[in-house]
């Protein structure tokens, strides 16, 4: 099993629509969770980081956190086509010294 | 400010050369972590490194090593290069070690081993 799983998809929306993007992990001592979104040929760009459970606002992203389901997922509202490209999931311990990423999903939108 | 800087941006090796990579956290930052990044990969953790000292290393070969200056800048380096050395090598910066802090990423230096 995989520390961290992600859809590897192609995602596909059209665009203004809604696009979900999951994530699951394996680690129980998982504290700090971290999404990156990453243009082909760039490097990862950080766009949000959840620490507690619930839900964490900013701009047109949402991201969601449930530790006893292991999951944590990103929304991306009004998506753009801009806004294509893979998005990484990313989990630490809080007093851990790495990031363990998932493979990232790869987001289509459509205008 | 200037963010992550890394050099150089791509490099092309040939097999059993080594390579030193470079990389300036964000002023301020004292932690510098370094991840490999295959195609189609998520990033993989090297090292990490904070107030010179090593914190972290991954499930890399000794081929690989590391270290941090004391203006906190960073060099990777990698002996004896093997053609599955080729990828995408991200330096991140950090405020501190602990698993809450936000880390950035430079550029990154594409290898290539030939």
């Amino acid at each position: 099993q995989k520390e961290v799983e992600q859809n590897s998809g192609p995602l596909s929306v059209p665009e203004g629509a809604i696009a979900s993007l999951n994530c699951t992990y394996s680690d129980r001592v998982s504290q700090s969770f971290f999404w990156y979104r990453q243009y082909s040929g760039k490097s990862p760009e950080l766009i949000m980081s959840i620490y507690s459970n619930g839900d964490k606002e900013d701009g047109r992203f949402t991201a969601q956190l449930n530790k006893a389901s292991q999951y944590v997922s990103l929304l991306i509202r009004d998506s753009q086509p801009s806004d294509s490209a893979t998005y990484l999931c990313a989990v630490s311990r809080i007093y851990g010294n790495k990031l363990v990423f998932g493979a990232g999903t790869i987001l289509r939108v459509k205008s | 400010d200037a963010g992550v800087t890394q050099s150089p941006t791509h490099l092309i090796k040939t097999r059993g050369q080594h390579v030193t990579l470079r990389c300036s956290p964000i002023s301020g930052h004292k932690s510098v972590s370094w991840y490999q990044q295959v195609l189609g990969q998520g990033p993989q953790f090297i090292f990490q490194y904070y107030e010179k000292e090593e914190r972290g290393r991954g499930n890399f070969p000794d081929r690989f090593s590391a270290r941090q200056f004391p203006n906190y800048s960073s060099e990777l380096n990698v002996n004896a290069l093997l053609l599955g050395d080729s990828a995408l090598y991200l330096c991140a910066s950090s405020l501190r070690t602990q698993g809450d802090t936000e880390a950035f990423f430079g550029q990154g230096t594409r290898l290539t081993v030939v």
